[in-house]
């Protein structure tokens, strides 16, 4: 079993409908969680970060962490063609910068 | 500011030969990491360096040599491509502090597309 498990996609939704990414991860020793945006033959970016559990929200970004579950969220709002990437998931234990990171899903915007 | 910078971009190997996938970054960082990104597996880290003189390996290095002399450069080795070793790599750096607050960025590179034949 994969540390970090995210659903490869692909993802199509129409213009301005909600996103809803996803990811479970089984090291309870995780305490940042973070969210990457990949454009095609592109290095990943950064998009948000968490610290524990909670809520963090960015424009039309918002990312969600459950750690008593162990599982993390990232919604986009309003989405716009140009959202369409890959989405990765990274998590990492306090201390380290070493990260674990999900497959990443696909996601289409279609106008 | 260039930030992590690796060549080349796309690379064709015979089977049996060496290379070296070069990174450069220009933000001082101390923290740099090699990698590869293959379909259906995310990311996976090879090598890492937490400062000049000092490497580690990650979860797949088998095949793969580093070495830090300068903070600036984190060459990545293949000492006898294999076809299992094509693939997208990845070069990122950050700062290596990991406390809450600052840290957390890590800048990856464009990536370096290799195919081993």
């Amino acid at each position: 079993q994969k540390e970090v498990e995210q659903d490869p996609g692909p993802l199509s939704v129409p213009e301005g409908a909600i996103v809803s990414l996803n990811c479970t991860y089984s090291n309870s020793a995780f305490q940042y969680f973070m969210w990457y945006r990949q454009y095609s033959r592109k290095g990943p970016e950064l998009l948000m970060y968490t610290y524990s559990s909670g809520n963090k929200e960015d424009g039309r970004f918002t990312a969600q962490v459950d750690k008593s579950s162990k599982y993390i969220s990232l919604f986009i709002r309003d989405s716009q063609p140009s959202d369409s990437a890959t989405y990765l998931c990274a998590m990492r234990i306090q201390g380290a910068q070493k990260l674990v990171f999900g497959q990443g899903t696909r996601l289409t915007i279609n106008p | 500011n260039a930030g992590v910078t690796q060549t080349p971009k796309f690379q064709v190997l015979k089977t049996g030969q060496s290379m070296t996938l070069q990174c450069a970054q220009d933000m001082n960082h101390e923290y740099m990491s090699w990698y590869r990104q293959d379909p259906g597996m995310g990311l996976r880290l090879i090598h890492y360096s937490v400062g000049a003189g000092i490497t580690d390996q990650g979860e797949v290095p088998n095949g793969y040599n580093v070495s830090r002399s300068t903070t600036e450069d984190f060459p990545l080795r293949l000492l006898s491509a294999a076809p299992s070793q094509t693939s997208v790599y990845f070069c990122a750096s950050s700062y290596s502090k990991g406390s809450r607050g600052s840290g957390n960025t890590i800048y990856f590179g464009e990536g370096s597309w290799l195919t081993v034949v």
